[in-house]
Parts: C-alpha cells; sequence; structure tokens
C-alpha cells in the first residue's frame, strides 16, 4: 500500500489550493480516504473523510464550506480543496487510509499515511 | 483546544518504563476504541495501537495499551533513543460525528 502525494504550494491569503493523493497496492474504492492536517510544530487535526465508492464525505465543522473532497477512481486518486485561505491554513497536509468498523463501537485508524504536502499561505 | 487530553510531556531514561494518558469523554474514548499514533520529527505518523490494545505487525510489544472508561493509556517499557518522538491519541466522536486527536505528548529519552 503506497499513498503518494502532490508537492509543496504557496498560496496567498483567499487563494485555494488543491492536494492530491494518489493510492496503490490496493482496491482503492474499498477504504475511506481521510485528511489530516499539521501546522508547523502542533498537533494532528482531523479535516473529513471521503469514501470513493459512494462518494459520500464527512467533515469537521471548522472546515465545512471550505473543504472539498473527491475522488478520480480511474486513476485511484484522492483530492482535497481548500479555499478561502488563511495564514493559519499553512501545514503539512497528509491523506491517509482508513481502516473503520461501521457497526457498534466505532474503530477508525489509519495505518497507511501519505508523505504529506507543505502547503504555505504568505502574502 | 484539544478534545482528548494528553500530557505535554513526558520523560525517562533509557530502560525505563513510561506512560502516557489520553482523557476523553462519554461520546469518544467511552464508546470507542482509541488508537495511538507514533510521529518522528520530520516524518508522518505512524499507528502504533489500533482498537485500544492491538499492535500492527512490526511494533515491538514493548509498547502497551489500555483503555478503562474514558480514559486510555500507551506504555513503554524499556525505553531505547529511538522512542524519542511524539505521541498522539485517536478514537471516533459520536457527537462530533468525526475523528478527535488528542495534542499529543513528546516523549524524550534522558
Amino acid at each position: 500500500v503506497q499513498l503518494v502525494q502532490s508537492g509543496t504550494e504557496v498560496r496567498k491569503p483567499g487563494a485555494s489550493v488543491k492536494v492530491s493523493c494518489k493510492a496503490s497496492g490496493y482496491t482503492f474504492s474499498k477504504y475511506d480516504i481521510n485528511w489530516v492536517r499539521q501546522a508547523a510544530g502542533q498537533g494532528l487535526e482531523w479535516m473529513g473523510w471521503m469514501n470513493p465508492n459512494s462518494r459520500h464525505t464527512g467533515s469537521a465543522q471548522k472546515f465545512q464550506g471550505r473543504l472539498t473532497m473527491t475522488t478520480n477512481t480511474s486513476i485511484s486518486t484522492a483530492y482535497m480543496e481548500l479555499t478561502s485561505l488563511q495564514f493559519e491554513d499553512s501545514a503539512i497536509y497528509f491523506c491517509a487510509r482508513a481502516e473503520s468498523t461501521y457497526f457498534g463501537p466505532r474503530l477508525y485508524y489509519f495505518e497507511h499515511w501519505g508523505q504529506g504536502a507543505l502547503v504555505t499561505v504568505s502574502s | 483546544q484539544y478534545v482528548l487530553s494528553q500530557p505535554p510531556s513526558a520523560s525517562g531514561t533509557p530502560g525505563q518504563r513510561v506512560t502516557i494518558s489520553c482523557s476523553g469523554s462519554s461520546s469518544n474514548i467511552g464508546r470507542n476504541p482509541v488508537n495511538w499514533y507514533q510521529q518522528l520529527p520530520g516524518a508522518a505518523p505512524r499507528l502504533l495501537i489500533y482498537n485500544s490494545n492491538q499492535r500492527p505487525s512490526g511494533v515491538p510489544d514493548r509498547f502497551f495499551a489500555s483503555k478503562s472508561g474514558a480514559s486510555a493509556s500507551l506504555a513503554m517499557s524499556g525505553l531505547q533513543s529511538d522512542d524519542e518522538a511524539d505521541y498522539y491519541c485517536s478514537t471516533w466522536d459520536d457527537s462530533l460525528k468525526g475523528l478527535v486527536f488528542g495534542g499529543g505528548t513528546k516523549v524524550t529519552v534522558l
């Protein structure tokens, strides 16, 4: 299993950024792809998930309205687009494949991660 | 700021045992399994423990985790210099309908 992300991006405040995550080594449609970000010197922050098969998504409330997650199953690639960027959106953005259960207690964890994509918001 | 509470730091000398706590609530740890991640500087997180106490293949049995009520803990025995990293707990939160992380604990090997 491998998740390979796109490279470093620099954007001005108010702009948008789109990060890609290309999956290989497994059936892409069978696992949710999640996005997690980490600002410099800070902890991990979960952003949202997308099921490549159903196209259903879910996201943390703070990103709703600014975050769009999509997938292209023909090339096993997931995308995360964040709009109206602010300085505090500068971070490393990781994609991660979820292992999960949907009945009973919700087991939800990430065994496979992308290498991360640095997004810098600077004027 | 973080839904799950972890101490910001922990330390020990080589060979010692270090324990990290993770405190949540009835909507997250109280209902769902806890997972732990190790993050070395400049690297992506690595899954250390899943389903509260299960180790993925390749994780040594020096790492042990447990959960009780709305709290969880990660213990590292026989501390090694390689264990110097940030450690994060995580679980699903039924009220927030999303994944939550702790703020992370930086482990220093003295």
